[in-house]
């Protein structure tokens, strides 16, 4: 079955310290891979995708993210986080094309960070 | 501005009557969908559409039904909402059913009392 695991609900870490929030998959298909972030009160706003090509895609707000395909993952990057990165984080994986097409989501991971 | 319009984004109703939510899209996407966000359990669809009157069940469709009689438009309909519909409903369109990513509205909370 096809399906998207965040093994993290909850991730605290402090203003300045690197982040990784893990995600993992199983997919029949070639995958495609998103991160969306939602802000509190707000919808999902797309940090960055892999469709093909370089396993590390660069996002918007400083994020980054690693295609391992041995390891079925795609875990999201920060060197740096912000006091305005704490949100709620969603992994998510679809496909191109075909019969499949609609997008299957992680049950997501909240991040808070200490000052 | 490309974007998705969700109405109302806030509502609190009671059980049986009906409401509506309606969906707007600005970039003549042909596939939309209507998924629903609960604590601990992330988005999960209900229902989708590919094209003008082509709509299908999603992963929870129970307590919902759908119209897409305009592109642009794909109104989320319960008919006779109960408690367990209280929850945030998102509204996402893309260029295609395969094309990713989809773009999201703000988000619709329904309370149902």
């Amino acid at each position: 079955a096809q399906s998207v695991t965040q093994p993290d609900i909850h991730i605290t870490v402090s203003e300045g310290a690197s982040l990784e929030l893990r995600c993992n998959y199983s997919y029949g298909a070639t995958p495609y891979l998103f991160w969306y972030v939602q802000s509190p009160g707000q919808g999902l706003q797309l940090l960055l995708k892999y469709f093909s090509g370089d396993t590390l895609v660069q996002g918007i707000k400083g994020f980054e993210a690693e295609f391992k395909r041995s390891q079925s993952s795609f875990n999201l990057r920060k060197p740096s986080v912000h006091w305005s990165d704490a949100a709620e984080y969603f992994c998510a994986v679809g496909s191109y094309g075909g019969s499949q097409g609609n997008l299957i989501f992680g049950k997501g991971t909240k991040l808070s960070v200490k000052p | 501005e490309a974007q998705v319009t969700q109405n109302p984004r806030y509502l609190i109703t009671v059980t049986g009557k009906k409401l509506t939510v309606t969906c707007s899209q600005n970039m003549n996407h042909e596939y939309m969908s209507w998924y629903r966000q609960d604590p601990g359990l992330g988005l999960r669809q209900i229902y989708y559409s590919m094209n003008v009157e082509v709509t299908d069940k999603g992963d929870v469709p129970e307590g919902y039904k759908v119209s897409r009689k305009e592109k642009r438009n794909f109104p989320l309909i319960l008919e006779s909402p109960s408690p367990n519909q209280t929850s945030l409903y998102f509204c996402a369109s893309s260029l295609s059913r395969g094309h990713q990513p989809q773009h999201f509205g703000d988000g619709t909370r329904l309370s149902i009392l």
